[in-house]
């Protein structure tokens, strides 16, 4: 593995059923973050985490998830899809969770929900 | 609250022609730092330059540079000797010192013609 890796590229998904975005770093970064990306909204975050074992809200949370049980691994899980998070999710991470630190992305997960 | 405005959503330029897509942003901190990501078609986000908002010189890597006007709340990146490998989605970024929250803005596609 070399940087981020996101699973799948892409999946179709009908309401209401449960479905985890999956993100893994190599680089041994602190923080993660959770962004979607929707046609002229630009990127948008959703969740974010400084460390492992720790969580917070960005600026569109409802609907999702996440967890970081280690270093290395920050899913994201929307529990009962609806079509309005059909969207491209990307997972970023840097150095630690501050301004000045460059955010690394992953290649994007392609949602749709019908 | 700050935003980030680009007001091109298209744009083109010959090969080996230079170009300057434009960036706005509205804020009233004073210490903050500002960013270019590019997304080529492969959806990949990387980062282009980054600019600190007390620094009064301009960014420069290789082939792109910035005009950051700090009064005027501009931030232009300008790509010289424009390459195909250019074409690409462009972001805009914004944070404020002592957060983690990127303002992105929605985005100037740039497709650079042969």
């Amino acid at each position: 593995i070399a940087g981020i890796t996101q699973a799948p590229t892409s999946q179709i998904l009908a309401a209401g059923r449960r479905m985890t975005l999956r993100c893994t770093q190599d680089m041994r970064h602190n923080a993660m973050y959770w962004y979607r990306q929707d046609l002229g909204l630009g990127l948008r975050l959703i969740h974010y985490s400084n460390t492992a074992g720790t969580t917070g809200k960005g600026e569109v949370p409802d609907g999702y998830s996440v967890s970081r049980a280690n270093t290395d691994d920050f899913p994201l899980t929307l529990a009962s899809a609806v079509p309005s998070q059909t969207s491209v999710y990307f997972c970023a991470s840097s150095v630690v969770l501050a301004s000045y630190n460059e955010q690394f992305f992953g290649p994007g997960t392609r949602l749709t929900v019908l | 609250a700050q935003t980030v405005t680009q007001s091109q959503p298209e744009m083109s330029v010959q090969e080996a022609e230079t170009v300057t897509l434009s960036c706005t942003y509205d804020t009233s901190e004073n210490n903050y730092y500002l960013f270019w990501y590019k997304q080529p078609p492969s959806r990949q986000m990387i980062l282009v330059i980054r600019q600190e908002a007390y620094k009064q010189q301009n960014a420069t890597e290789n082939r792109f540079s910035v005009n950051f006007q700090k009064a005027a709340k501009s931030f232009s990146l300008k790509i010289s000797d424009s390459q195909l490998g250019d074409t690409a989605m462009y972001f805009c970024a914004f944070i404020s010192s002592g957060t983690y929250k990127y303002i992105f803005g929605t985005g100037t596609r740039l497709k650079v013609l042969a």
